[in-house]
């Protein structure tokens, strides 16, 4: 089984819906993040938890929201979703050893804003 | 300007080609730097991390020149399975740790 998951793999929306991606991880990781990836721009971070009651803003916040309900799962709120948010969207995972701390990312989730 | 840039792509090479790929940053306090790969549609993992004395693992070698702020990846005897997505990764203290992508250089190898 995979460490890392995401669902929905794939969504299509339409603007001014509310979505909802879902990351879950067996890895006993405490830090925990959401990104987006965009052909040519590589992938931005948008919020990023380091553990249950430390969440914090990336690069990209605006129009996302997220909950952390326990150590395995982090979740990503589109609040009401628009075309530019059209992306590839990948959670991930690290422990915290220093300043190295690899990434486990989940598969990805497509998301389509029509 | 972006705080880590790469090589534009894509590089399309032969089998059997050595491919060297460039990538910069801005942020002097950096302090870890890593080679991530990507194949098509799939998720990022992570391939090697640079070390300041160089590091070699098999086919590949990471440089880093802290001076200049550059890291590279060499690819010798290049493989199909090779063609992928490489994405250069830099972290620091002053960031949180947290992991600042560049945007990636496509590799296609050819047979």
């Amino acid at each position: 089984d995979a460490d890392v998951t995401q669902t929905p793999r794939n969504r299509i929306t339409k603007t001014g819906k509310r979505i909802m991606l879902e990351c879950s991880q067996t890895k006993g990781h405490d830090r925990m993040y959401w990104y987006r990836q965009d052909p040519g721009l590589g992938l931005r971070l948008i919020y990023y938890s380091f553990d249950v009651k430390d969440i914090n803003k990336g690069e990209i916040s605006d129009g996302y929201s997220v909950s952390r309900q326990a150590q395995a799962k982090f979740s990503l709120s589109l609040e009401s979703a628009i075309p530019n948010q059209t992306a590839l969207y990948f959670c991930a995972t690290s422990d915290y050893s220093g300043v190295y701390n690899e990434q486990f990312f989940g598969p990805g989730t497509r998301l389509t804003v029509l | 300007r972006k705080e880590v840039e790469q090589d534009p792509g894509p590089f399309n090479v032969p089998e059997g080609a050595t491919v060297a790929f460039n990538c910069t940053y801005s942020n002097s306090a950096s302090q870890s730097f890593f080679w991530y790969r990507q194949d098509c549609r799939k998720e990022p993992k992570l391939l090697m991390s640079v070390y300041s004395s160089g590091n070699e693992d098999g086919r590949f070698t990471a440089q880093l020149n802290r001076a200049s702020q550059y890291i590279s990846l060499l690819i010798r005897d290049s493989k199909l399975s090779d063609s992928a997505t490489y994405l250069c990764v830099v972290t620091s203290y002053n960031q949180g740790g947290k992991l600042i992508f560049g945007q990636g250089t496509e590799l296609s190898v050819k047979p």
